[in-house]
């Protein structure tokens, strides 16, 4: 059985980097033709793909984000990170970290942790 | 970007009932890379259909997805409690990856 789990601090100030770790269970992230994926959804509102990373270590952002993130690999853990720079408090919201699987869509999900962004 | 326009907003219905939730693509989504997930209150999304007609693993048969090109369709046959939750639309067709806004499934 495949589990992710996010882990990071809840709260993080205006302007610093909000950092949040994924590790895997169950799985690999080095194995099969996966892309390790972060997704966000504000509360109340919809979800948002932040980006992704394949096991190969190739990334894809999204471009309203791209200048400020970064997603990273670690196999040696099972587990992959995320860094957003320059927070804002529209940052804020509940982040997930996802596995996209071959055929494309997002099968296991994280329970997903909620940061905050504020002083 | 590929938008995923869902509709309806919010859909009241009873259990028992039949739902019907649309979701249009401003662009062809093709070889159906679109999938429907559910979302209860607190929970991560859980997948429900890929490749627009796929059940996932575990998905009872009363969720189907049709559809092609620009439009899809998620029905639920018969309405259970634990159905009524929002539902979201989403294509990995093209980069960035995109969701529907969702549709609100609400007990009448």
């Amino acid at each position: 059985q495949v589990q992710l789990q996010e882990s990071g601090p809840g709260l993080v100030k205006p302007s610093q980097t909000l950092s949040l770790t994924c590790t895997v269970s169950g799985d690999s992230v080095n194995s099969g033709s996966y892309y390790w994926t972060w997704i966000r959804q504000p509360a109340g509102k919809g979800l948002e793909w932040i980006g992704r990373i394949y096991t190969s270590g190739s990334t894809d952002y999204n471009p309203s984000l791209k200048s400020r993130v970064t997603i990273s690999l670690d196999t040696s853990k099972d587990q992959f990170s995320l860094k957003l720079s320059s927070v804002t408090a529209a940052d804020t919201a509940v982040y997930y970290c996802t596995r996209r699987a071959p055929w494309g869509a997002f099968d296991y999900w994280g329970q997903g942790t909620l940061v905050t962004v504020s002083s | 970007e590929i938008v995923l326009t869902q509709s309806p907003g919010t859909l009241s219905l009873s259990p028992g009932e039949r739902a019907t939730l649309s979701c249009r693509a401003s662009q062809s989504v093709s070889s159906g890379y679109l999938g429907w997930y559910q979302q209860k209150p607190g929970q991560a999304p859980r997948l429900l259909i890929y490749g627009a007609s796929s059940r996932a693993t575990g998905i009872p048969d009363r969720f189907s997805g049709s559809g092609s090109g620009t439009d899809f369709t998620l029905t639920i046959s018969r309405l259970e409690p634990e159905d009524f939750a929002v539902y979201y639309c989403q294509q990995y067709i093209n980069s960035p990856l995109t969701f529907g806004q969702g549709t609100k499934l609400e007990i009448k």
